[in-house]
């Protein structure tokens, strides 16, 4: 069975800092992805890597895949109090996610 | 352009009775999933379809059962329900093309077992 680890589980900072938020795992992935979902909403998805050692850049959130496709970082600059929410890393097929436990991340003004 | 559609939102239950929670979803993936939210435990997957006809298990399916009649519905049912399965439930679909795995989610369903 294929885990994936997030770390932080919670994460409360003010407005302005920069955070990082990880995804780890003893398995290979084909591709993993970045999901943040709202309170009362479902999961939408903020990114796919699927190449070792990708970084993509979406405005102030940077996200990386590992050159051994087992692990991926999620970095957020100047966070804001609309970055807040809760973060998911998910590895696998589109209708066979294994997800992360998630990072509930509060930025406060 | 709705999506994919649950409901309903929320619903409570008495312990050994029976519920179907619907799905649907009007972009016409061959992909569908339901997952259950727990605190601290991410999302985990129950059943999956990747096609009308064809199901399979995921890594929590006891005490449900799921059926794919047509590519937009996607039931789950409970059979009888009980207090573990109070949880948030989220039904999703997908794509796949060989780079793109992108899964859509419903709004999710908050099921309360007593």
């Amino acid at each position: 069975t294929q885990l994936l680890e997030q770390s932080p589980q919670f994460l409360s900072i003010q407005e302005g800092e920069n955070l990082t938020v990880y995804c780890n795992s003893s398995s290979v992935f084909s591709s993993l992805q970045w999901y943040r979902q709202e309170p009362g909403e479902g999961p939408v998805l903020l990114v796919t890597v699927v190449t070792g050692g990708e970084v993509k850049k979406l405005k102030r959130l940077t996200f990386q895949f590992g050159d051994a496709r087992k692990d991926s970082s999620l970095h957020i600059t100047a966070a804001q109090p609309g970055d807040t929410g809760l973060y998911l890393c998910a590895g696998g097929g589109g209708n066979k996610l294994v997800f992360g436990a998630g990072t509930i991340l509060r930025v406060k003004s | 352009n709705a999506g994919v559609t649950q409901t309903p939102k929320f619903q409570v239950l008495k312990t050994g009775q029976s519920m179907t929670l619907q799905c649907a979803q009007d972009m016409n993936h061959e992909y569908m999933s339901w997952y259950r939210q727990d605190p601290g435990m991410g999302l985990r997957l129950i059943h999956y379809s990747v096609g009308a006809g064809i199901t399979d298990q995921g890594e929590v399916p006891n005490g449900y059962n799921v059926s794919r009649s047509t590519t937009e519905d996607f039931p789950l049912r409970l059979l009888s329900a009980a207090p573990s399965q109070t949880s948030v439930y989220f039904c999703a679909s997908s794509y796949m093309t060989p780079k793109n795995t992108e899964a859509f989610f419903g709004q999710g369903t908050r099921l309360t077992v007593v």
